[in-house]
């Protein structure tokens, strides 16, 4: 067990529609990621936040969105969804991104299907 | 830009056989991360190891074995007499040290099954 939690495990929905996934980092730390896993894509960085900010942001697309929010938890919300979103969501989380010796723990994951 | 290239797809052993996955980075950065997962049937990402580009020190732990290699930019994890419970798919993965690099960036990953 990492110590990151993420809710729903997994989630069925229909193209048009709109979800947000859930994230609660380790205690202590400060960054969280979200990255995509797709059959054709593989493991894709979507968006990084560090303490409420968001740091980095790689290819995600403009009907996706994220939030850390004060007490760290982050939240990802797909809007639109197509059905290739279909995909498992993984979100990492670690204590302090700027030193050498971290490392991104990640959680189970969500399972997200568009039918 | 970052890149990390597994070519092995997939590979198959038997059972107590030692198997070597390959791993091969590229970056412009001097200073950089290299890490291994581990991905079960079950899904989760599982951490294996951290190096860091200023230290080439090979890791052993365990069954599990790291070589890196700046000259060649590779960075091999072995399993030396593999069990069932390896059978996972593995990422090698790679990430810089200033903001906006702090992402990783994966490999394919390498399925590999062992067979009992």
């Amino acid at each position: 067990d990492s110590g990151v939690t993420q809710t729903p495990k997994h989630l069925i929905t229909a193209t048009g529609q709109r979800v947000t996934l859930r994230c609660s980092p380790r205690s202590g730390d400060l960054s969280v990621y979200w990255y995509q896993q797709s059959l054709d894509q593989g493991l894709q960085f979507l968006i990084q936040y560090y303490n409420g900010e968001e740091r980095a942001k790689g290819n995600i697309l403009e009907r996706f969105s994220a939030q850390q929010f004060p007490d760290l938890h982050s939240e990802l919300n797909l809007s639109s969804l197509e059905l290739g979103d279909s995909a498992l969501y993984f979100c990492a989380s670690s204590a302090d991104p700027d030193r050498g010796t971290d490392t991104q723990y990640f959680g189970p994951g969500t399972r997200l299907t568009v039918l | 830009a970052q890149k990390v290239t597994q070519a092995q797809t997939e590979i198959s052993v038997v059972e107590k056989e030692d198997v070597t996955l390959d791993c091969v980075y590229e970056t412009r950065d001097t200073t950089y991360y290299l890490f291994w997962y581990k991905q079960p049937p079950s899904g989760e990402l599982v951490f294996l190891i951290r190096r860091n580009s200023f230290d080439e020190q090979n890791e052993i732990s365990g069954r599990y074995s790291w070589n890196f290699q700046k000259s060649t930019s590779s960075f091999n994890f072995t399993i030396t007499a593999s069990q069932v419970v390896d059978s996972a798919v593995y990422f090698c993965a790679l990430r810089g040290r200033n903001q906006g690099a702090q992402k990783l960036v994966f490999g394919q990953g390498t399925r590999l099954t062992i067979n009992p």
